[in-house]
């Protein structure tokens, strides 16, 4: 079954411990991207990657890291985790241009006290 | 830059109600829209696309149709269910780059009651 996998679900963490998130994509796509959801704030990118060993800034990359060493897994890493970063984090990818669909994960709730 | 604008929710319906939720763009390029819709507990899944102007997208009754000279893409459906019940995101993507980055909108919550 196509999907992306995201892991874990829920995370309870403390200001200040490096955390990572992963995820994992079947489907061969180039393209992978996280997001933030927030109420009152929509969807909001993290980063992107078009590519193995490519990545970019989205809107609010500030306190997030990611790395892309292989196509089909792209973390999410938060070197120092601070309170203002507790939110729902998605995971997506998409085959590159723009008539592609996104392909969301199920989310991870990330708690940060 | 681009952007979407979405009319504010929540929206609250009876079973069997006609919706229509509005969604309007702003894009330098020629962009291809998209409604995705979003289930408790999941993630974004595509409900449907259209990639040119006049395009109807559809699936699952629901209904959207590019226009560009409104720049809107409104999303209908003649008769709901509890099932529809969910958070629905309209969103265009850049067709003119590679990277076909994503733009939301704010998401509307629609609460539909047996």
């Amino acid at each position: 079954e196509a999907q992306v996998t995201q892991n874990p679900r829920y995370l309870i963490t403390v200001t200040g411990k490096k955390l990572t998130v992963t995820c994992s994509q079947n489907m061969n796509h180039e393209y992978m991207s996280w997001y933030r959801q927030d109420p009152g704030l929509g969807l909001r990118q993290i980063y992107y990657s078009m590519n193995v060993e490519v990545t970019d800034k989205g809107d609010v990359p500030e306190g997030y890291k990611v790395s892309r060493k292989e196509k089909r897994n792209f973390p999410l890493i938060l070197e120092s985790p601070s309170p203002n970063q507790t939110s729902l984090y998605f995971c997506a990818s998409k085959d590159q241009g723009g008539n592609s669909p996104l392909h969301f994960g199920n989310g991870t709730r990330l708690t940060v006290t | 830059g681009d952007s979407v604008t979405q009319m504010e929710g929540p929206v609250t319906l009876s079973e069997e109600a006609f919706l229509t939720i509005n969604c309007t763009y702003t894009a330098t390029g020629y962009p291809s829209l998209f409604w995705y819709v979003q289930y408790p507990g999941e993630g974004l899944q595509l409900l449907l696309k259209a990639t040119k102007a006049d395009d109807k997208g559809s699936n699952k009754g629901f209904e959207a149709t590019y226009r560009k000279e409104t720049t809107s893409f409104h999303l209908e459906k003649g008769s709901v269910q509890v099932s529809d019940s969910a958070v629905y995101f309209c969103a265009l993507s850049d067709r003119d780059t590679n990277a076909g980055k994503s733009t939301f909108g704010d998401g509307t919550t629609l609460t539909v009651k047996p």
